[in-house]
């Protein structure tokens, strides 16, 4: 079963667009995190959420946790090569300390 | 600090082999994680240690995977015997416990032919 579901899944856009991902669950977690991979690396943390309806930005990009604690996005603004990677949400259960990931929406930014 | 170092970062071996993957957690970090990667999978959680001791290993897969954690800087997750559908990337995770953030190593490209 997966619990995590992140849409899209593949999304290629041009230099300059904005774009938003999603990160559905029909599960409540405690927090959410969002990481980025490139090729050949680990996931790199971005951000972690934990109140419902928290809003944080980090440069061009805005997360979203939803007021359910279900749900979150990544809204990007004016994306720029450097932003292809494979984005990855992650979401943890109290204090049980083990975080299930989403399958993950490959983004491409062509210059 | 040098962040989780994984070794080898390749690993090519033949079916039946044994294989075993090493990792060093950042220093300080209490929690680590083994994941296992495919394209068909995602990322799938493995087996995870708080203060060394194993608290679940409900994903590995079978008996033909083990995992130990004799101190706080070391890790080994062995394969014995290998199969070519344990083909995969292999990542290492530590976290400080109730920090649900994870820093991971760059991984072990795992192929067995």
């Amino acid at each position: 079963t997966q619990l995590l579901e992140q849409s899209p899944q593949f999304l290629s856009i041009q230099e300059g667009e904005n774009l938003t991902v999603y990160c559905n669950s029909s599960s409540v977690f405690s927090s959410l995190q969002w990481y980025r991979q490139e090729p050949g690396e680990g996931p790199v943390l971005l951000v972690t959420v934990v109140t419902g309806g928290e809003v944080k930005k980090l440069k061009r990009l805005t997360f979203q946790f939803g007021d359910a604690r279900k749900d979150s996005s990544l809204h990007i603004t004016a994306a720029q090569p450097g932003d292809t990677g494979l984005y990855l949400c992650a979401g943890a259960h109290g204090n049980a300390g083990k975080s299930t990931f989403g399958d993950g929406t490959t983004l491409t930014v062509k210059p | 600090d040098a962040g989780v170092i994984q070794s080898p970062r390749h690993e090519v071996t033949e079916m039946g082999q044994e294989v075993t993957l090493r990792c060093k957690p950042i220093s300080g970090h209490n929690s680590l994680f083994w994941y296992r990667q495919t394209m068909m999978r995602g990322l799938e959680l493995l087996i995870y240690f708080n203060n060394n001791v194993p608290i679940d290993d409900s994903g590995m897969p079978e008996d033909r995977f083990s995992a130990k954690m004799p101190n706080a800087s070391f890790s080994t997750l062995k394969i014995q015997p290998s199969e070519p559908r344990d083909s995969a990337v292999y990542f290492c995770a530590s976290s400080l416990r109730r920090d649900p953030g994870y820093t991971f190593g760059s991984g072990t490209r795992l192929t067995v032919v």
